[in-house]
């Protein structure tokens, strides 16, 4: 079975630009989050959503913003970029149903802001 | 408000004896608690979990125990072996519908030696 998938590994963009990061789960799983990644701040969610609406939302700017599809798959964009944005951008997913199943992590994406 | 801590930011051990990685934290709504590993430029991978209605669980040679009283739950590795050298993550989750938001704490960087 294959893992979490997130593309593309590394991104390197211009402060003020934009970006879109992807995200396909484990096959039948149908939650999936986001979490930042930063050597300051450690691990912190950024939001999940299931079957295409967003459930949980962390304390983050409203630049972050997410969507699901009906496949799953997720997307996660970022506007107007800021230099505090670099990081790496982890995305999860679950399996719905069970109470107590684990969040299974792709390897990120790698972002840096210039 | 850190809700998780795990005060040992490093912990040095020789291959063949135990290591015990060691959490606390401050929320009482957190009801399923998990443990990850996290290698350079790779995802964290999920070891193993407790529920708060546990205060044991054993997956070979990984086991953690929950102190619900005490809001203390350490992770024990024995033998510990040198391919366990990584930085460990205790990350929470409150009960309701938060599947997949997780509290990460700092980490812990483990070195096993030869």
């Amino acid at each position: 079975k294959a893992g979490v998938t997130q593309t593309p590994r590394y991104l390197i963009k211009t402060r003020g630009q934009q970006v879109t990061l992807s995200c396909s789960p484990i096959s039948g799983h149908r939650s999936v989050s986001w979490y930042q990644q930063t050597p300051g701040q450690g691990l912190q969610f950024l939001f999940e959503y299931f079957s295409e609406t967003q459930r949980n939302k962390g304390n983050f700017p409203g630049r972050f913003s997410g969507r699901q599809f009906s496949n799953s798959r997720s997307e996660m964009n970022v506007s107007t970029l800021e230099l505090g944005d670099s990081a790496l951008y982890l995305c999860a997913s679950s399996l719905e149903g069970r109470d107590n199943s684990p969040l299974h992590f792709g390897n990120g994406t790698r972002l840096t802001v210039t | 408000d850190q809700q998780v801590k795990q005060n040992s930011p490093s912990l040095s051990v020789q291959e063949g004896r135990i290591s015990i990685l060691n959490c606390d934290y401050t929320n009482s709504m957190f009801d399923y608690f998990l443990w990850y590993k996290k290698y350079p430029a790779e995802g964290p991978t999920f070891l193993i979990s407790i529920s708060s209605i546990k205060d044991k669980n054993e997956d070979g040679r990984f086991t953690v125990f929950l102190n619900k009283s005490a809001k203390h739950l350490s992770l024990h590795i024995v033998p510990s072996q040198p391919g366990d050298s990584a930085v460990y993550f205790c990350a929470p989750r409150e009960g309701g519908t938060s599947y997949g938001k997780l509290t990460f704490g700092q980490g812990t960087i483990l070195t096993v030696h030869p």
